[in-house]
């Protein structure tokens, strides 16, 4: 099975920075990967799939990078509505979540 | 607009089964395969199964090989999951989602759609 092991597990940044989280696969995934967006008491939300393709209605301040194992999302610009966790999701083979990074406000 | 509505979550107990429903509109349904998606309390989300787009083939993690099994009715454009010999650990709100696009040709897209959830709790 693959494992994806993303990172930090929590984060706190300011209003206007720039974030990056980050996501390790235990073997290469193709830029099979997704990445999500939950806020407290909702269901996630997809905003980049094939590591870099960003989903209908998503800011375009959100960009997913990477190739092989490593890949990363970006938030540009940080706002008080990116409050949230964030995951990753590889479904090169079957399909498997990172483990989230919760995103606060400094 | 695409909607998906889970049904038939609740307390249950150990040992016991429960089968959930998710009612699906906005879309055509079997262009699509669909999977489940739980998470426990205060973690994170866990990919639970997959059915293909004609139901022909499904895969699922190891912890519910044997004890889940993920169907769906093309017609009623519903997708199931009848949970056998439930556990504590398999305590979650579990969501529907939207997987890949099949049009003779698979296109992987990321889980796009959600359904609102629905908790189930395995106690005595």
């Amino acid at each position: 099975d693959i494992q994806m092991t993303q990172s930090p597990a929590s984060l706190s940044a300011s209003l206007g920075e720039t974030v990056t989280i980050e996501c390790r696969a235990s073997e290469d995934i193709y830029n099979g990967l997704a990445w999500y967006q939950q806020k407290p008491g909702k269901s996630p939300q997809l905003l980049i799939y094939n590591a870099n393709s960003l989903h209908t209605g998503v800011p375009s301040r959100f960009s997913g990078s990477g190739s092989g194992t490593q890949y990363s999302l970006k938030i540009n610009s940080l706002q008080s509505e990116d409050v949230a966790s964030y995951f990753c999701q590889q479904y090169y083979n079957y399909r498997t979540f990172g483990g989230g990074t919760k995103l606060e406000l400094k | 607009e695409v909607q998906l509505v889970e049904s038939g979550g609740g307390l249950v107990q150990p040992g016991r089964s429960m089968k959930l429903s998710c009612a699906a509109s906005g879309f055509t349904f079997s262009n699509y395969g669909m999977a489940w998606v739980r998470q426990a309390p205060t973690k994170g989300l866990e990919w639970v199964a997959t059915i293909s787009y004609d139901g022909s083939s499904t895969y699922y993690r190891d912890s519910v090989k044997g004890r889940f099994t993920i169907s769906r009715d093309n017609a009623k454009s519903t997708l199931y999951l009848q949970m056998n010999s439930l556990r504590s650990e398999d305590t979650a709100t579990y969501y529907c989602t939207r997987d890949y696009y099949y049009d003779g040709t698979y296109y992987p897209l990321g889980f796009a759609y959600w359904g609102q959830g629905t908790l189930v709790t395995v106690s005595s």
